[in-house]
């Protein structure tokens, strides 16, 4: 299986902040590569698949990058509704794995 | 507009065997590429993967879980069960399904999701 390690596991970060988050892959995923982002209680969404490409009506403050086995996701000025938990996936083989989560609270 | 919604009862026992449902709405399991799948959240942790079932029939299984799991799709009635046996409580999350298509965005529409229990 490929693991998925998101780094920070935690992040505190201001209103109008810039933010990163990384994923590092166990081996190469080629393109393969989502993030998720989910508030308390809710149903993960989609934001970004295939490393850079955005989701339908998710906004261009989020952006991806990266190739291989390293990912980061990037979220540019900050607003309330942003601080959630971030997910990573592969989907370059099965079984689909997930990292384990980046909280995004605020200072 | 794609809907999802998980339902199913909330709580079993160590040992029964779980059946959940998924009805959907704004997609047909019957067009390309599209596919179904299965995931779940114990509480306080990350996202799993457990099972996907594709337009063509095609089925994909979590490998630690692959014998306890089985995945239909009714295109007709627009739904997709999944049953998990010999239900356990380390198997308590919330569970969810959503919709695929290769290609393109990954899970890309979710259900509310639906919190089963497992205990005696």
């Amino acid at each position: 299986d490929i693991q998925m390690t998101q780094s920070p596991s935690s992040l505190s970060a201001s209103v109008g902040d810039r933010v990163t988050i990384t994923c590092r892959a166990s081996q190469g995923i080629g393109i393969y590569l989502a993030w998720f982002q989910q508030r308390p209680g809710k149903a993960p969404r989609s934001l970004i698949y295939d490393v850079s490409r955005l989701q339908s009506g998710v906004p261009s403050k989020f952006s991806g990058s990266g190739s291989g086995t390293d990912f980061t996701l990037t979220i540019s000025s900050l607003e309330p509704e942003d601080f959630a938990t971030y997910y990573c996936q592969q989907y370059d083989s099965y079984p689909l794995t997930f990292g384990q989560g980046t909280r995004l609270e605020i200072k | 507009q794609i809907t999802l919604k998980e339902s199913g009862p909330t709580l079993v026992k160590p040992t029964q065997t779980l059946t959940l449902t998924c009805s959907f709405s704004g997609f047909s399991l019957d067009s390309n590429q599209v596919g179904v799948g299965w995931l779940r959240q114990p509480p306080g942790k990350t996202l799993e993967w457990l099972a996907l079932i594709y337009w063509d029939d095609d089925e994909r299984f979590s490998a630690s879980l692959r014998s306890r799991l089985t995945i239909t799709k009714d295109t007709y009635k627009n739904q997709v069960v999944l049953t998990m046996t010999n239900m356990d409580p380390v198997d308590t999350a919330t569970y969810y399904c959503a919709h695929r298509k290769l290609g393109g965005p990954q899970f890309d529409n979710w259900g509310q999701g639906i919190l089963v229990t497992v205990s005696s």
